[in-house]
């Protein structure tokens, strides 16, 4: 059974500081990664995706990779209010064009 | 380009109808997978079809079923509703000959009473 672990949350952070999200997965045959936003009512969003070991960077979001550990995470720097969201972590199955979900962790950004 | 259409949006069914929903992908993307979301299970893949035949198939029971059109459409039913049914259903698109980042629709909130 693949998985994608994440914690659930809520994760609070003031406005203006840094918000690191982490997941883990299970299938070590998987390539591909890719966060998704879901703001409550609404379908997700994606916001980055991720392939090879290491850092990328897309404006205020970088998205890390260690295949080694099977763990992906997410920072968000200078995190807004309107970032309050869920965010959902997802691995592709390896293979197939589908994806295996965490079950997302709420962020909480205050003003 | 226009993203990922889903007909209806919201759905109000009684226990034991059936249900069909839509999914136009985006203009060219040929895989199109479907995805139900409840508060408890998170997104669980249904099934996924391309080129209209279905290529992979979660772990769910034949009352929910699908199908892919030549244009790429595709269409999931859900026969002898269940109130456990309840749930937002995602249909996701795909360029296979592009990449394999999923785009999702607003999605189908179908309530079972």
């Amino acid at each position: 059974q693949k998985e994608v672990e994440q914690n659930s949350g809520p994760l609070s952070v003031p406005e203006g500081a840094i918000a690191s999200l982490n997941c883990t997965y299970s299938d070590r045959v998987s390539q591909s990664f890719f966060w998704y936003r879901q703001y409550s009512g609404k379908s997700p969003e994606l916001i980055m995706s991720i392939y090879s070991n290491g850092d990328k960077e897309d404006g205020r979001f970088t998205a890390q990779l260690n295949k080694a550990s099977q763990y992906v995470s997410l920072l968000i720097r200078d995190s807004q209010p309107s970032d309050s969201a869920t965010y959902l972590c997802a691995a592709e199955n390896s293979g197939y064009s589908t994806l295996t979900f965490g079950k997302g962790t709420m962020l909480l950004v205050s003003p | 380009k226009a993203g990922v259409t889903q007909t209806p949006r919201y759905l109000i069914k009684t226990r034991g109808q059936q249900v069909t929903l839509s999914c136009s992908p985006i203009s060219g993307h040929r895989s199109v997978s479907w995805y139900q979301q409840t508060p408890g299970q998170g997104l669980q893949f249904l099934f996924e079809y391309f080129s209209e035949t279905q290529r992979n198939k979660g772990n769910f029971p034949g009352r929910f079923s699908g199908r892919q059109f030549s244009n790429s459409r595709s269409e999931m039913n859900v026969s002898t509703l269940e109130l456990g049914d309840s749930a937002l259903y995602l249909c996701a698109s795909i360029d296979t000959a592009g990449g394999t980042e999923a785009f999702f629709g607003q999605g189908t909130r179908l309530t079972v009473v």
